[in-house]
């Protein structure tokens, strides 16, 4: 299967700092990239839609100025944690598709485990 | 509001038993709906349904969707310890961006 690199896979930061999580499609071109946080014992829960060189589609409750996603090519996207604090700490995972194969799955990232101290 | 709803939250079987998981959805203009394992980190993917009536199968794993009733199940046979894991299942849509909610997961367990 096609493969999502994401990183780092774990960060602990400072509260006030921001962080930056990378979503890489290593062998296709992922024109959508989808966002999700995780708390312990839940399920994912999607923050943000973003395709390929336009504005991410946040959902309801997420903050677009706290968690700033890029996704200015098509093997690359970013998630910016902005002013970190302790209720922020979570997992982050990102997922990747393609268009081209509407009918195919989205790949996983490995996720980046973030603790804010 | 669409919304993606797994039965049971969490079970604990023996080894050897066979155990159905259920997902049922309400969403607007459905896509797809995929099933995932989770242990540790990311999701791994297992199946994904796009047709009613047609089963997926991989190993002792299968699965199958009945759009009309709007539900799908996940069935595994001769559980093993390693299937231990939480059965996540999504549902993609049709909107002018793509959009995709995930159920809240059932955690299996399964025992020697």
């Amino acid at each position: 299967g096609a493969v999502v690199s994401q990183h780092p896979s774990w960060v602990i930061c400072k509260s006030g700092t921001s962080v930056k999580i990378e979503c890489r499609s290593l062998d296709f071109q992922a024109t959508t990239m989808f966002w999700y946080r995780q708390f312990p014992k839940q399920s994912l829960m999607l923050m943000a839609t973003s395709n390929e060189g336009s504005k991410a589609t946040y959902e309801q409750g997420v903050e677009k100025d706290k968690f700033l996603i890029n996704h200015a090519s098509l093997t690359l996207s970013t998630l910016t944690v902005t002013s970190a604090h302790p209720e922020d700490s979570s997992f982050y995972i990102c997922s990747a598709r393609t268009r081209d194969r509407p009918n195919t799955e989205a790949f996983f990232g490995q996720g980046t485990r973030l603790t804010v101290v | 509001e669409d919304k993606v709803v797994q039965s049971p939250l969490s079970l604990v079987v023996h080894e050897g038993d066979t155990v159905t998981l259920n997902c049922s959805y309400e969403v607007t203009n459905f896509r797809s709906l995929l099933w995932y394992k989770q242990e540790k980190k990311a999701p791994t993917f297992l199946f994904m349904l796009t047709s009613s009536g047609i089963e997926k199968k991989s190993g002792r794993l299968s699965s199958i969707l009945d759009k009309k009733e709007l539900f799908s199940i996940l069935n595994i046979t001769a559980t093993q310890t390693g299937d231990s894991a939480v059965y996540l299942c999504a549902v993609f849509m049709k909107t002018s961006y793509d959009k995709v909610i995930f159920g809240p997961g059932t955690s299996l367990s399964v025992i020697p």
